[in-house]
């Protein structure tokens, strides 16, 4: 399977805490995204990070990718009640299409 | 970015009977994309909707059992042929737009 894995598979924390979720891919590698997933809807966007670079921010999410070991990271600081969801690491080969693979997902549950 | 609405957005159907499943895209895309997303798991492809062309489906689905249609840039239809309650799952529609995909909120199936 191509599928990516991640872990923690769930993830429970207090709220003002941080969260940290970690994604492994098998292949090379365009781009890698993240996303989330409230409650079996469906997936919102979160950051994009390309392969020539190494870490992002976006307001209180941090991701960081080292393509010598095929991972990335996603650090959620300070978490919100309303940051509990479903997060999914997905991928775009180098060969240039869109055709994602989604990692298996981290359920973070972020207790008020 | 792109919005992508579908319908319906949640059906209850018996087995041995097919649902179709719309999505429309607020603006023109030359490729759309369905998933899969089982109970508790991560999505999984199934087919690349192109339109003027048949879709291109992944391995382990056919075009027999899931049917697609995509006669413009803005629309497509996925048709659950035939179900069994396995075909129990949430159904997304995505589309491209720069580097990123944009999900439908999804699609939630239960067989009987």
């Amino acid at each position: 399977s191509q599928q990516g894995e991640e872990d923690p598979q769930a993830l429970s924390i207090q709220e003002g805490e941080n969260a940290t979720m970690n994604c492994s891919y098998k292949t090379s590698i365009n781009n890698l995204q993240w996303y989330r997933q409230n409650s079996g809807r469906g997936l919102v966007h979160l950051i994009l990070i390309r392969s020539n670079e190494r870490e992002k921010h976006s307001g209180r999410l941090r991701v960081t990718l080292d393509t010598s070991k095929k991972s990335s990271s996603l650090l959620i600081t300070a978490s919100r009640a309303a940051d509990t969801a479903s997060y999914f690491c997905a991928t775009v080969a180098t060969s240039g299409t869109y055709k994602y693979i989604f990692g298996t997902g981290t359920r973070l549950k972020v207790l008020a | 970015s792109a919005v992508i609405s579908q319908k319906p957005s949640r059906d209850i159907c018996q087995r041995g009977t097919s649902l179709t499943i719309q999505c429309q895209v607020d603006s023109q895309v030359t490729m759309m994309f369905w998933y899969r997303q089982q109970p508790g798991q991560s999505l999984t492809l199934i087919a690349t909707a192109n339109q003027g062309s048949e879709a291109t489906y992944e391995s382990g689905f056919v075009i027999d059992k899931f049917p697609i249609s995509r006669p413009n840039l803005t629309f497509s239809t996925l048709t659950v042929s035939n179900m069994s309650p396995e075909d129990s799952s949430i159904y997304l529609c995505s589309a491209p737009s720069g580097e990123t995909q944009y999900f439908g909120p999804g699609t939630r199936l239960l067989v009987l």
